[in-house]
C-alpha cells in the first residue's frame, strides 16, 4: 500500500498569511494527487485535484504543486473561512486510495 | 446538482451487523465508481470500499476485508455498504463519495458499535 505522509500535522498561522502544507509519497503517484478542506461536522471538499488543478469554484489563493513523491500545498493571504484541516490523498494505485493524516490550521 | 445521501447508521452491538445507503442522484449514476470512505471521531479519512461503475470490480481496506460488502443497485442509483461482525474500532462517520476524484460526497451518517 501507498503510504503518504503530510506535515505538520498543526499550524498556527495569521489572517493574510501564506501557509504551506507538504505530502510525501511512498512511492511514484505521478500527478495522481487530491487535496481536501474539512471543517469541522462537515464532508471534506475537494480543493485541487491532479495535483495542481484547482477545482471549480474554489478561490486561487488556493494552489498545489508536484508530482512523483514530493507535493505541496499553499494557500495565499489566509482568510477566516480557511481554518480547517487539509488532507492529501492519492488516487494513482489500486483502490482503496490513502489519505494523509491532516493538517489542523489553526488561528494565531 | 449532484447530491448525495447516506442512512443506516445508528448503534449497533459488537458483533452485529448494519447495512448503510447512499441514494445519488443528479449524475448517471452507472458510469461512477463509488467509494465509502469513514472517519473516525477525532481522527482522519480512511477509505474502506470501492466498487467500480457497473459493479463488477470491488476493493476493500484490509481492515474490513471480509466483513464488509460493498454493493450497487444501479436501476435505484444507490450504494450500498453491508457491515458484519462489527467491531468498536468500526465507529465513525461513514460518506459516500464519488469516483477518484472524490469530488461530491455526501453528509455522513454516524456509527456507533458499543455494547
Amino acid at each position: 500500500d501507498i503510504q503518504m505522509t503530510q506535515s505538520p500535522s498543526s499550524l498556527s498561522a495569521s489572517v493574510g498569511d501564506r501557509v504551506t502544507i507538504t505530502c510525501q509519497a511512498s512511492q511514484d503517484i505521478r500527478k495522481y494527487l487530491n487535496w481536501f478542506q474539512q471543517k469541522p461536522g462537515k464532508a471534506p471538499k475537494l480543493l485541487i485535484y491532479d495535483a495542481s488543478n484547482l477545482e471549480a469554484g474554489v478561490p486561487s489563493r488556493f494552489s498545489g504543486s508536484g508530482s512523483g513523491t514530493d507535493f505541496t500545498f499553499t494557500i495565499n493571504s489566509l482568510q477566516p473561512e480557511d481554518f480547517a484541516t487539509y488532507y492529501c490523498q492519492q488516487y494513482n494505485s489500486l483502490p482503496p486510495y490513502t489519505f494523509g493524516q491532516g493538517t489542523k490550521l489553526e488561528i494565531k | 446538482e449532484v447530491q448525495l445521501l447516506e442512512s443506516g447508521g445508528g448503534l449497533v452491538q459488537p458483533g452485529g451487523s448494519l447495512r448503510l445507503s447512499c441514494a445519488a442522484s443528479g449524475l448517471t449514476f452507472s458510469s461512477y465508481a463509488m467509494t465509502w470512505v469513514r472517519q473516525a471521531p477525532g481522527k482522519g479519512l480512511e477509505c474502506v470500499a470501492e466498487i467500480s461503475g457497473s459493479g463488477g470490480n470491488k476493493y476493500y481496506a484490509d481492515s474490513v476485508k471480509g466483513r464488509f460488502t460493498i454493493s450497487r443497485d444501479n436501476s435505484k442509483n444507490t450504494l450500498y455498504l453491508q457491515m458484519n461482525s462489527v467491531r468498536v474500532d468500526d465507529t465513525a462517520v461513514y460518506y459516500c463519495a464519488k469516483d477518484q476524484l472524490f469530488d461530491y460526497w455526501g453528509q455522513g451518517t454516524l456509527v456507533t458499535v458499543s455494547s
